[in-house]
């Protein structure tokens, strides 16, 4: 079965340092792999995605994230973490063969805090 | 570009009565929608994948005689809760899909839903 583990329910990290949130997944095939962010009270904004090519897909507000098809994992990352990086962080999957079945496994996601 | 709206933004009901929720892609045609509902701190769940002209698609466990979905045009998919009760007090999400070549969902700004 397809799935996404988000290990981590929070993510504290200091205001400059580099920040970290973890995402493996389970699905056959090459994944589609998705981060998306979420402010409170509100809907969730894309961030990147990966679907071929370069294994280091770069998105929006400097994140980053890295394929690593070995160890299932697609960890986003960013080099230096900004208060207002404060939110909620879900990773999300869809198989390449699923068809006409668009709909996205998603990770129980990660609050990121940033202490100034 | 892929902005989504979500009318109301909140909305409080007394129970037995049914809420309609709109969704619209402002500035694209979205042959599909996604409805969420997502519970405080915890992740999405998915309740209906919406085909414009076509009936909506539900995920297992989700009423489709309570929760009632409309894609009648490209750019609107609306959700009506029918005969609300306290337990359907929630957060509920749409996300649209910006073409049949894209699988990046984008998400409107969710509408807080409470149930007296």
């Amino acid at each position: 079965a397809q799935s996404v583990a988000q290990p981590e329910d929070q993510v504290n990290v200091a205001e400059g340092n580099p920040l970290t949130v973890k995402c493996t997944y389970s699905v056959s095939g090459n994944p589609y792999l998705f981060w998306y962010v979420q402010y409170p009270n509100r809907g969730l904004q894309f961030l990147l995605k990966y679907i071929t090519g370069d294994n280091l897909v770069k998105g929006s507000y400097g994140f980053e994230a890295e394929f690593n098809k070995s160890q299932t994992s697609f960890h986003l990352k960013k080099p230096s973490a900004l208060v207002s990086d404060s939110a909620l962080y879900f990773c999300a999957v869809r198989a390449p063969n699923a068809g006409n079945n668009r709909k996205l496994i998603w990770g129980l996601g990660t609050s990121l805090a940033v202490n100034p | 570009g892929a902005v989504v709206s979500q009318h109301p933004s909140w909305v409080i009901c007394k129970s037995g009565t049914s809420v309609k929720i709109e969704c619209r892609s402002l500035d694209f045609q979205a042959t599909t929608m996604f409805w969420y509902r997502q519970f405080p701190k915890q992740s999405l769940m998915l309740m209906a994948t919406s085909n414009e002209g076509s009936k909506a698609t539900y995920e297992q466990g989700v009423e489709k005689d309570k929760f009632l979905i409309n894609h009648a045009s490209l750019t609107l998919s609306t959700l009506t809760v029918t005969s609300a009760h306290p337990e359907d007090s929630s957060f509920y999400i749409c996300s649209a899909l910006t073409g049949m070549s894209t699988d990046t969902q984008y998400f409107g700004p969710g509408t807080r839903l409470t149930v007296l």
